[in-house]
């Protein structure tokens, strides 16, 4: 497609259930990173993919968090055992490398009941 | 890591006012971006401004960067420009994108 895509557009959840956000990267682009972001605050940078190097996973919150990258294509974000703290939006971005201007997708927000 | 700083936290103008926003970085970066945040909370890419001076419209951004800075100017401010404004920077010896906590500028008719 012309741009990121990411899907669910939202999602609701109740505590203690997994939930796997997915994310479609502009063709061609090496590189894909998911962030976080809290009501009224700003972006948190969660972890990033760059071709088939090993991810930097520095900014995954917990062990209940992780992600997969197949090749350069789709990713998924995965939380297990979700808890209310965990509500956000979550955004996927990618880029044609690292250091080259990222492109987002709109988000999936996610609601821990 | 990169320490992102965008001030001022909140902007009100009224329509047909201009505006100048400001990001400071803690290190040297190759990587500079601003964004716009619409109230929808979709993220639109404005410029990639490492260094230098680009327009696009009604905006344009300067960075610094021996000085560590970056500014973003609008002009003739439109109802449509409110939202959050992030600075966005990247140093070179990681690969992650840290944002600054953002301006929220408010344009009333």
């Amino acid at each position: 497609g012309a741009g990121v895509s990411q899907s669910p557009s939202n999602k609701v959840t109740e505590k203690g259930k997994d939930v796997e956000l997915r994310c479609d990267p502009i063709s061609g682009h090496t590189a894909l990173y998911w962030y976080r972001q809290r009501l009224g605050q700003g972006l948190e940078f969660l972890i990033y993919f760059q071709g088939n190097s090993a991810p930097d996973k520095s900014g995954l919150p917990s062990d209940r968090f992780s992600a997969e990258r197949t090749g350069e294509s789709v990713s998924t974000l995965t939380i297990q055992r979700t808890q209310q703290e965990d509500s956000a939006v979550y955004l996927c971005a990618s880029s044609p490398h690292k250091a080259q201007p990222q492109h987002f997708g709109d988000g999936t927000r996610l609601s821990i009941l | 890591g990169i320490q992102v700083e965008q001030s001022p936290p909140d902007l009100i103008l009224q329509e047909g006012a201009n505006s100048t926003l400001r990001c400071n970085f803690s290190d040297s970066v190759n990587n500079l971006q601003w964004f716009h945040q619409n109230p929808w909370g979709q993220l639109i890419n404005l410029f990639y401004i490492p260094s230098g001076t680009k327009q696009n419209g009604r905006l344009s951004a300067t960075t610094v960067a021996t000085e560590r800075y970056s500014l973003l100017y609008i002009s003739s401010s439109q109802t449509t420009d409110s939202g959050v404004y992030f600075c966005a920077a990247q140093s070179y010896n990681t690969d992650k994108l840290i944002f600054g906590t953002g301006t929220r500028l408010q344009v009333f008719p």
